[in-house]
């Protein structure tokens, strides 16, 4: 089956303490992205990759980072979670050689920060 | 940049009547216009789009509209049903964007029975 999964589904931490949410699509997607979603806010986008070692910022970059060693994953990381990061995190994947814009979201990650 | 405003936050309708939500953008070189559904605890999911050479575009009991004048577009659902109860996102992207989409906040469409 064609997915997106994101791990984990829930996450509870504390200030400070680094955490890295888990992204893998299995349909041999170029393009990766992040984003969150806040009440009111829509999406908006953190950051976002265009193959392999090609990363690039989106609208809301501070506090976050990624990378791309691998085609499938595309992993977030906060190195020291701050509360106003608490929030819904969604993994997207898409082929711009196919469908450009026809991006399949993961089920979500929500954390919350303390 | 590009903004995307999408009205009513909320829309409650009875089953069977239609529902239309409304998004407007100021980036004049935007050409393409998708429509994502999210369902409770999933993640977005792409239902139709529109490109900006196109001025409506149908599928089943789904429909947009764009207007380019304007810069607006709106989704059309008729004869609602209860699966169609959703959280509803406009967007809007540019051919030079690196693929990026900006998203409109959003509208939770409540089908009363």
């Amino acid at each position: 089956e064609a997915q997106v999964t994101q791990n984990p589904r829930y996450l509870i931490t504390v200030t400070g303490k680094k955490l890295t949410v888990t992204c893998s699509q299995n349909m041999n997607h170029e393009y990766m992205s992040w984003y969150r979603q806040d009440p009111g806010l829509g999406l908006r986008q953190i950051y976002y990759s265009m193959n392999v070692e090609v990363t690039d910022k989106g609208d809301v970059p501070e506090g976050y980072k990624v990378s791309r060693k691998e085609k499938r994953n595309f992993p977030l990381i906060l190195e020291s979670p701050s509360p106003n990061q608490t929030s819904l995190y969604f993994c997207a994947s898409s082929s711009p050689s196919v469908k450009p814009y026809e991006q399949y979201f993961g089920p979500g990650t929500r954390l919350t920060v303390t | 940049g590009e903004n995307v405003e999408q009205h009513p936050s909320t829309l409650s309708v009875q089953e069977g009547d239609s529902a239309v939500i409304k998004c407007t953008y100021s980036d004049s070189a935007s050409n393409y216009f998708p429509w994502y559904k999210q369902e409770l605890g999933k993640g977005p999911q792409l239902i139709i789009d529109i490109r900006s050479n196109v001025g409506e575009k149908k599928d089943q009991r789904i429909a947009v509209t764009l207007n380019k004048t304007a810069k607006h577009f709106s989704l059309h659902i008729t004869e609602t049903q209860p699966e169609d109860s959703a959280v509803y996102f406009c967007a809007a992207s540019r051919w030079d964007s690196n693929y990026q989409l900006i998203w409109g906040a959003g509208t939770k469409l409540i089908i009363k029975p």
